[in-house]
């Protein structure tokens, strides 16, 4: 079956710092891929996405890179703020009428001033 | 425009107790879902609706659960005799349509988060 694997939290890093939470999967097919951010007190909100192999998903500041031969979806930002903090979940959904989004078990990041 | 919508945003009961969640999804979007989140965990699929039906309900954990979407827009989680393990954030999302990317893209609601005492 489908299943995301995801680097296991909590992270802590100071502000400026740069990030990487790895993402990797396991799918037939061609799934598509998401990084959604839970924010505190607030509801899950998509930060970027790739629907194919070799695309690359980017918004405010962050970027991830699908890469279909080692099946990974890496979140990276350059330099991290506060206002970063949050729950991130990497994410796949296999199209084509298997519909439902398969999460993994999230990341907890907290930046430090 | 609006997003999707849930109600209530916190639900407590009583152990045995029904309990109906509602969701409300973005205007136009024929497809929808329920997802479960307990604490600490990532969203778990439970059922999904194209139009009025349910295309997929595979994620529900037993017949205590129950979805309905009449109409084929809102819809409403239904859990009979509920259990202090059915305590989670009951989430929903709409996507324009199944199928093909991007209109299979899932917008969330808030959540309705579900204490059972």
């Amino acid at each position: 079956g489908n299943s995301v694997t995801q680097m296991e939290g909590p992270v802590t890093l100071s502000e400026e710092a740069f990030l990487t939470i790895n993402c990797t999967y396991t799918a037939t097919g061609y799934p598509s891929l998401f990084w959604y951010v839970q924010y505190p007190g607030e509801g899950l909100q998509l930060l970027l996405k790739a629907t194919k192999a070799d695309d690359k998903g980017s918004n405010k500041g962050f970027e991830a890179t699908y890469r279909k031969e080692t099946t990974s979806f890496h979140l990276e930002k350059g330099s991290v703020q506060v206002s970063d903090s949050a729950v991130y979940f990497c994410a796949l959904l296999r199209n084509f009428g298997n519909e439902k989004l398969t999460f993994g078990t999230g990341t907890r990041l907290t930046i430090i001033p | 425009g609006a997003g999707v919508s849930q109600t209530p945003s916190n639900k407590v009961t009583e152990k045995g107790k029904y309990v109906e969640l509602r969701c409300d999804p973005i205007s136009g979007h024929t497809a929808l879902y329920w997802y479960r989140q307990s604490l600490g965990q990532g969203p778990e699929f439970l059922i999904y609706f194209q139009g009025t039906g349910a295309a997929d309900d595979s994620g529900l954990p037993n017949d205590r659960f129950f979805a309905v979407r009449p109409e084929g827009s809102v819809s409403t989680l239904k859990i009979q005799r509920t259990e202090r393990g059915d305590s989670a954030v009951y989430l929903c999302a709409s996507s324009l349509t199944s199928g093909r990317p991007p209109n299979n893209e899932q917008f969330f609601g808030p959540g309705t988060r579900l204490t059972v005492l």
